[in-house]
């Protein structure tokens, strides 16, 4: 069974840091994995996909990479921006059976100005 | 306007009553999905259809049932409502080709009383 976590669980930090989100999962039969941004009682906006072919994916301040091997992906957000507050999930989209999206626990992340 | 909507936005009900979330894609998108979000819990994957007509359990089934009578519509139906089922319920899709991402639509706050 495909499990995702994400690490950490919560982050502060002050405007203009650079940072790093992690994600990890146990099977590596995938197709792709997906970052996604959550606000306070909003839906789901995506932010990058990364096919299982790629390394990384960049937009922005935004660059996600891909290590299907070891299982891990990081979102890595550039001169973080108190506007980059919210939940952070990873999701991945399984190439076996049928192709669901599982879903990490998020990392709620919170910029101070 | 192109895009995944959901309705209504918030429900209240009372325990015992029958309520029917909807959601409509003009995608044409194949996969449709309803997951439920709750604290502690993260998204959880109610049911999923693969084209009209073809629907199957996911991990929290119970209680709910879903309809794919026509390719752009996945209604989710709560057919007597417990409190346990207060809960955001997003609807998503995604398109027949394996390098697309997963579109969320913008959530249905239901609180059942």
């Amino acid at each position: 069974k495909q499990e995702v976590t994400q690490i950490p669980a919560a982050l502060s930090v002050p405007e203009g840091e650079n940072l790093v989100l992690n994600c990890s999962f146990t099977d590596s039969a995938i197709y792709n994995l997906q970052w996604f941004r959550q606000d306070p009682g909003k839906g789901l906006t995506s932010l990058l996909l990364i096919q299982s072919s790629q390394r990384e994916q960049t937009s922005g301040r935004l660059n996600a990479s891909l290590d299907k091997s070891s299982g891990r992906s990081t979102l890595y957000i550039a001169a973080s921006q108190p506007g980059d507050s919210a939940t952070y999930l990873c999701a991945v989209r399984r190439n076996t059976g049928f192709q669901k999206l599982v879903f990490g626990t998020g990392t709620r992340l919170l910029v101070s100005p | 306007d192109a895009g995944i909507t959901q309705s209504p936005r918030y429900k209240i009900t009372e325990t015992g009553r029958q309520v029917t979330l909807m959601c409509h894609q003009t995608w044409s998108h194949s996969y449709m999905f309803w997951y439920r979000q709750d604290l502690g819990h993260g998204l959880r994957l109610i049911y999923y259809s693969a084209a009209a007509d073809i629907t199957d359990k996911g991990e929290v089934p119970d209680g709910y049932v879903v309809s794919r009578s026509k390719t752009e519509n996945f209604p989710l139906t709560l057919e007597s409502a417990t409190r346990s089922q207060t809960s955001v319920y997003f609807c998503a899709s995604v398109g027949d080709r394996v390098n697309r991402g997963y579109t969320f639509g913008s959530g249905t706050r239901l609180t059942v009383v």
